[in-house]
């Protein structure tokens, strides 16, 4: 099955830095990747998603990108506030919606 | 619409006993999952279903069982419940035609004693 792996686990930025997650993932025929933000003691909620055959993707302060080559897909927040402070998870869905998810980032954001 | 709803939210069991942890959506999604989520450790899929009659094991199957009676309902069965089975489950729910997006339940909280 699909293995996707997490990094770091812990981050921490002064409010108004940018945040960087990085995720690898095995299984080429991957084909959807989304990143889900969890606040502590809530579900996961999606907030930004990426495609195999697109390369970047922005939504305001957040933008991920793909490397199918490599096999790994990066979050970026910019200008980063206190309310991003959360657990992060990446995740990769292998055709047939199953997802597999990554291990989490505990991102905090010190004001 | 409602979502994905689970219930209980808490449940505390004894060791051996028995439960089921309630899932349904009115989203008309054809597929559903069983997530379980220890701290560290990200999500871990336990069974998903493609369809009403149709379920498969994920990464962690064992100790649990899964039926899929109807498109709405997904039921996770806890049989014989061993300490290692206290996590935070999430169901959750996503249908191909749509963005592929996973729609989560508010997390069931269990701890077996």
């Amino acid at each position: 099955g699909e293995n996707v792996e997490q990094h770091p686990s812990t981050l921490s930025v002064q409010e108004g830095d940018s945040a960087v997650i990085k995720c690898t993932y095995s299984d080429s025929a991957s084909n959807y990747f989304p990143w889900y933000k969890q606040e502590l003691g809530k579900r996961p909620q999606l907030i930004i998603d990426i495609r195999s055959n697109v390369g970047e993707k922005k939504d305001q302060r957040i933008a991920v990108t793909l490397n199918k080559t490599a096999k790994h897909f990066s979050l970026h927040i910019t200008e980063t506030q206190p309310e991003d402070s959360a657990v992060y998870f990446c995740a990769a869905s292998i055709p047939g919606n199953q997802f597999y998810f990554g291990t989490g980032t505990s991102l905090t954001v010190i004001p | 619409n409602a979502g994905v709803t689970q219930t209980p939210k808490f449940r505390i069991l004894k060791i051996g006993q028995s439960m089921t942890l309630q899932c349904t959506q009115d989203m008309n999604h054809n597929y559903m999952y069983w997530y379980r989520q220890d701290p560290g450790m990200g999500l871990k899929l336990i069974y998903y279903s493609v369809g009403a009659g149709i379920t498969d094991k994920g990464e962690v199957p064992n100790g649990y069982n899964v039926s899929r009676s109807t498109t709405e309902d997904f039921p996770l069965r806890l049989e014989l419940a061993a300490p290692s089975q206290t996590s935070v489950y999430f169901c959750a729910s996503s249908s191909p035609a749509n963005t592929g997006e996973l729609f989560f339940g508010e997390g069931s909280r269990l701890t077996v004693l």
